[in-house]
Order: structure tokens, then C-alpha cells, then sequence
């Protein structure tokens, strides 16, 4: 099976605090998606990159196709970034498989 | 645009019930995905379909699962005999063609009591 391994599986964060959420995948990705949950929500769509960097706010997805690796980056934590992030991929059978999330805490 | 619409937000069933969830994707859009969302298997891909067709249905659970989409502007997912283990929340997402963005409902939270 396809094989998306997220780290850390959770953090804590004070806020300001940076963040680095890291995402492997064991195949080519055609596609690549991240998505933030909040508890109880629904996932959201926050970069669709299967290769390169994009900035949005605090949040910049970095994705090295060749190298099977995507990195999500949070700066100057907000208690609002509280949630789970989710990385997703489409080998090109057009489904994405997700990663078990990392969970992110940031405290006041 | 209202967004990938879900039904109902929440559904109890009894051991052994069906369960019909529903689905509305996004106007649209040509593909339409439903997963499983569990605290112990996190999220899984459940089934696929593209122009109303099924493309991909390696994830569902062939004995009591089954998923259509009779029309461009709904999809369901039918649950026969439900188990507790089918206890969930079940999530439809939509893009505009299998190569853009996935879109997510807000998911229908199955409890099968």
C-alpha cells in the first residue's frame, strides 16, 4: 500500500514559536495536498503542492519531489493554529492517501 | 458555493440497521471521493468516482458497503447489517477533475450502537 509517514505525531508549541511539520512518502506523488482539521471540523484545504514552495500568511509548504519529502512550516505560532495537519498524496491513481496527521498544540 | 453538503450531520443506528449517507458535490466538479475518518486507522480511502462513474472502489468493504452516484449533483454511501466497527465519520470530498484540489464536507459521524 501507498505509504505517507508524518512527523512529529504531535507537538507543543508556546506561542510565537516556529513550526516544522515534515511529510515522506514511499512513492512519486503526482499530487500533494496539505489540510488542517480543527477537532470536531472539517479538513481544509491548505496548499495543493506536489512540488515546489508556496507561502500563504505564516505558512510555507516546501515539496522535493525527487526526494519523496514535504515540510510545512508555521511562524509565530497562534493558539488558533491549534489542530491537526494532515499530508496527502496521489501516486497517479488519482486518490489521495493521507498521513496520520500531526497533532499541534500551541499554548498562550 | 456552498461547499461539499453532507447528510445527515450525525446518525445512530442499531447493530445490524442500514445506513444511507448522502453526499452533494461541489457544482461542478467531476469527481467525487468518499473516506473514513477513525481515531486508530486516521483517514481512508474508501471509493471513487469520476463523471458519475465508478473509478476506484479498492477501499470499501465489500460485503456490506456499497456507493452510487445516480446524478451529477449526488452521491450515497449505503451501509447494510452495520457493526459497531463501522463507527465513524464518513467523509465526501469533491475536485474539479481527479488532477486539482480535494474539497471536504464537514462528514457524517455514524454511530452504531
Amino acid at each position: 500500500g501507498q505509504q505517507v509517514q508524518q512527523s512529529p505525531a504531535s507537538l507543543v508549541l508556546q506561542e510565537g514559536e516556529n513550526a516544522e511539520l515534515q511529510c515522506n512518502f514511499s512513492s512519486t506523488a503526482t499530487r500533494l495536498q496539505w489540510f488542517y482539521q480543527h477537532p470536531g471540523g472539517r479538513l481544509v484545504s491548505l496548499f495543493y503542492n506536489p512540488s515546489g514552495t508556496k507561502h500563504t500568511g505564516r505558512l510555507t509548504s516546501t515539496t522535493v519531489t525527487n526526494e519523496r519529502r514535504s515540510s510545512l512550516h508555521i511562524s509565530s505560532s497562534q493558539t488558533t493554529d491549534s489542530g491537526t495537519y494532515f499530508c496527502a498524496i496521489d501516486t497517479g491513481y488519482q486518490n489521495f492517501y493521507f498521513g496520520k496527521g500531526t497533532s499541534l498544540t500551541v499554548i498562550p | 458555493n456552498a461547499g461539499v453538503i453532507q447528510t445527515p450531520r450525525h446518525k445512530v443506528t442499531g447493530k445490524g440497521q442500514e445506513a444511507t449517507l448522502w453526499c452533494e458535490p461541489i457544482s461542478g466538479h467531476s469527481a467525487v471521493f468518499w473516506y473514513r475518518q477513525t481515531i486508530v486507522q486516521g483517514l481512508e480511502f474508501l471509493t471513487y468516482f469520476r463523471n458519475q462513474a465508478p473509478i476506484d472502489d479498492s477501499g470499501m468493504p465489500k460485503e456490506r458497503f456499497s456507493a452510487q452516484m445516480p446524478n451529477q449533483s449526488h452521491s450515497t454511501l449505503k451501509i447494510q447489517s452495520t457493526q459497531p466497527q463501522d463507527s465513524a465519520v464518513y467523509l465526501c470530498a469533491s475536485s474539479l477533475d481527479s488532477r486539482n484540489t480535494l474539497y471536504f464536507g464537514a462528514g457524517t459521524r455514524l454511530s452504531v450502537l
